[in-house]
C-alpha cells in the first residue's frame, strides 16, 4: 500500500511559464508535508512544507497548496527556471517518520 | 550549515556478505534517520534513532539495523545481504523541528 503516490514520472515545461507538481496520498495521520528536490549524486534537499492544518504555504516563487478532503497537494514554481530541473519528491510526516513517493522529474526547457 | 557526510561513497559487495555504512554530521543532532531508495522509487523509511535509542521502524527486517553514538555520528549495518538490497542509502538528520530533516548525499550499495 503506497501511502504517498506522485502519478506524473515526469513534467516538462518551458522556462518562465509555471510548474505544477501533484501528489496523493492515503494516511490521514500525516502532520506535515514536505517537498524535496533532489539533483544526481546529492541528498533530496528541503524546499517547502505545509502543516496539515494549513491549505497553503509560500515561498517565493514556490507554493504548496493542500486539498485535505481530496487528500492531495500540489506544489506549483512560477515561474520556472532551467536551474529548477530536478527530481522532486513530496512526502508526509508522522511524528518525524517520512513516507515518500516516487517523485517526478521535472525539466524546464530554456 | 548541517554538512551531513555518508561514508563510503559507493561500495560493492556480495550476496551473504556483511556492510556497514556511517553517517555524520558538523553540528550535533538528537535524531538520525536512514532511508533506502531503490531506483526510480522514492526512499523508504528504514528506521530512527534519536538519543542513541531506536525510535521508530519502517517494513525492514532485523538484519537492518543501527547504532547512534554520542557524539551524534549513526551507523547502518545490514547482514547477510541480498541482491534486492541494491540501492541508495540516505541518512537524514533532523532540524529543530521533526519536519526538517537534512540529508547526506547517500552511500550507493551494489550487492553481486
Amino acid at each position: 500500500d503506497q501511502q504517498v503516490k506522485q502519478n506524473s514520472p515526469s513534467l516538462s515545461v518551458q522556462e518562465g511559464r509555471i510548474s505544477i507538481l501533484n501528489c496523493d496520498y492515503t494516511n490521514s495521520m500525516f502532520d506535515y508535508f514536505l517537498w524535496y528536490k533532489k539533483y544526481p549524486a546529492e541528498g533530496p534537499t528541503f524546499l517547502i512544507s505545509i502543516s496539515s492544518i494549513k491549505d497553503k504555504n509560500e515561498d517565493g516563487r514556490f507554493t504548496v497548496f493542500l486539498n485535505k478532503s481530496a487528500k492531495h497537494l500540489s506544489l506549483h514554481i512560477v515561474p520556472s527556471q532551467p536551474g529548477d530541473s530536478a527530481v522532486y519528491f513530496c512526502a508526509g510526516t508522522n511524528a518525524g517518520k517520512s513516507t515518500f513517493g516516487d517523485g517526478t522529474t521535472l525539466t524546464v526547457k530554456p | 550549515e548541517t554538512g551531513v557526510t555518508q561514508s563510503p561513497t559507493h561500495l560493492i559487495k556480495t550476496r551473504g556478505q556483511q556492510v556497514t555504512l556511517r553517517c555524520s554530521s558538523q553540528s550535533g543532532h538528537n535524531t538520525v534517520s536512514w532511508y533506502q531508495q531503490a531506483l526510480g522509487q522514492g526512499p523508504q523509511f528504514i528506521f530512527q534513532y534519536y538519543r542513541e535509542e531506536e525510535n521508530g521502524r519502517g517494513n525492514f527486517p532485523p538484519r537492518f539495523s543501527g547504532l547512534q553514538f554520542p557524539n551524534y555520528s549513526s551507523e547502518l549495518n545490514v547482514n547477510a545481504l541480498e541482491l534486492d538490497d541494491s540501492a541508495l542509502y540516505l541518512c537524514a538528520i533532523h532540524g529543530s523541528s521533526d519536519n526538517e530533516q537534512f540529508f547526506g548525499p547517500g552511500t550507493r550499495l551494489t550487492v553481486l
